[in-house]
């Protein structure tokens, strides 16, 4: 299986900051890694898929980055809404595998 | 808007086969993979398996064993049977669909709200 590497594991940041969460995968993964945000008790969003392409309806302060084994999720102006627990995800080759998450903290 | 919805009995004793129903509203489930992710408490997302609306399954090795998914397009329902359960079983497991693209690559672009099974006696 290809084991995805969340970093860092919990992130605390005030509001207007700029936040970065990398992704590493254990082999490459081409660009076939999607992001996700989660909130407790709603269903897991998809905000960026192909590694950088937003998807739509997303806000354009997410954004996404990188190729082969390293990637990034950038928020480049913390809303009090981006609370949540965001995941990578690779979707290249079965099993599909996530990322153990990020907490972000406001 | 698209919605999925899952449904299912909540706790489910130990060796039994937790079943589970995704109901799809608002789109047609026709072309698109379907699949079941779970999130035991405290941990992080487990993909189980994914099925094509055709019928074409795939399975996580680590559960193929005990997993069956099978899709009801008439319905625009698809299902997941979890066999011989034990506690480690016990999570909040999502629906989600895939949007195909050239090579069979799909993310999860829509999820329902999740249902937590809780295996006890």
């Amino acid at each position: 299986d290809i084991q995805m590497t969340q970093s860092p594991s919990t992130l605390s940041a005030s509001v207007g900051d700029r936040v970065t969460i990398t992704c590493r995968a254990s082999q490459s993964i081409g660009s076939w890694l999607a992001w996700y945000q989660h909130k407790p008790g709603k269903a897991p969003k998809l905000l960026i898929y192909k590694a950088s392409t937003l998807q739509s309806g997303v806000p354009s302060r997410f954004s996404g980055s990188g190729s082969g084994t390293e990637f990034t999720l950038t928020i480049s102006s913390l809303q009090p809404d981006d609370s949540a627990t965001y995941y990578c995800q690779q979707y290249n080759l079965y099993p599909w595998t996530f990322g153990q998450g990020t907490k972000v903290e406001i | 808007q698209l919605q999925l919805q899952e449904s299912g009995p909540g706790l489910v004793r130990p060796s039994e086969t937790l079943s589970l129903t995704c109901t799809v509203s608002g789109g047609s489930i026709i072309n698109y993979y379907w699949g079941w992710i779970r999130q035991p408490p405290g941990q992080g997302l487990e993909w189980i398996g994914s099925i094509y609306s055709s019928g074409n399954t795939y399975y996580n090795p680590s559960l193929e064993s005990r997993v069956t998914i099978s899709v009801d397009t008439p319905n625009d329902q698809f299902s997941l049977k979890l066999s011989s359960v034990t506690a480690a079983d016990t999570a909040v497991y999502y629906c989600a669909r895939g949007t195909p693209i050239p090579g069979g690559y799909y993310p999860f672009d829509y999820w329902g709200q999740g249902a937590l099974v809780t295996v006890s006696s």
